[in-house]
């Protein structure tokens, strides 16, 4: 099983429309689960942290269960400045350094007028 | 906004030759990492480096790579001897060391070529 597993999309969807990405994990023992963005040759950007009650961030909400080793992460009402690759992210956990991150191959979005 | 600067952008070389990359990090951060991004491939951490010296490294940072803050600002990755399959874009990373933020700042990467 990979270590952070994620649908490589791509999502093709029209503006406004709500749009739902998942990932799984494999290593239990990690504590710190994330979003980021990339865009085309860009780096990476925090999009927000995931926690285990759900966090919302206006139009992005990120969700975490556990239990099932799964991070989700919903746009609603998406805008053309939205297309980009997703980045499901956790961290190593078991005494990895905090900022030693693992992370998906990430999901393409494509948000068409 | 502060941001992380790298340079080069990017850098062609043939293999077998060093090549150094150079970082500079925000300024209050106190936790370096670089991080590479084969083409169409995932991000991979390579190495973190904390009040000078490697906190943690990953299998792909063998002996022919090194880290140096040489001073209180730069901090470089050095590929003794690149092979073929070190061409890549490679982040470099700074954060606050905030526990679980997991926000990393990345630079904008150096494209390594190697030929």
């Amino acid at each position: 099983r990979k270590e952070v597993e994620q649908d490589p999309g791509p999502f093709n969807v029209p503006e406004g429309a709500t749009v739902a990405f998942n990932c799984t994990y494999s290593n239990s023992a990690s504590q710190s689960f994330f979003w980021y963005r990339q865009d085309c040759r860009k780096e990476p950007k925090l999009l927000m942290s995931v926690y285990s009650s759900g966090n919302e961030d206006g139009r992005f909400t990120a969700q975490l269960n556990r239990a099932s080793q799964y991070i989700s992460l919903l746009i609603r009402d998406s805008k053309l400045s939205d297309s980009a690759t997703y980045l499901c992210v956790v961290n190593r956990g078991y005494g990895g350094s905090q900022g030693n991150l693992i992370f998906g191959k990430g999901t393409k979005l494509s948000v068409k007028p | 906004e502060p941001e992380v600067t790298q340079t080069p952008s990017h850098q062609v070389t043939q293999m077998g030759q060093e090549v150094i990359l150079r970082c500079v990090p925000i300024s209050n951060h106190l936790y370096f990492y670089w991080y590479r991004q084969i083409l169409g491939q995932k991000v991979e951490f390579l190495v973190s480096f904390y009040n000078n010296e490697i906190s943690e490294k990953s299998e792909i940072f063998d002996d022919q790579f090194s880290v140096e803050r040489p001073d209180g600002s730069n901090f470089t990755l050095k590929i003794r001897s690149t092979k073929l399959e070190d061409s890549a874009m490679y982040f470099c990373a700074s954060s606050d060391g905030q526990a679980n933020t997991g926000e990393l700042f990345f630079g904008e990467g150096s494209r390594l070529t190697v030929l």
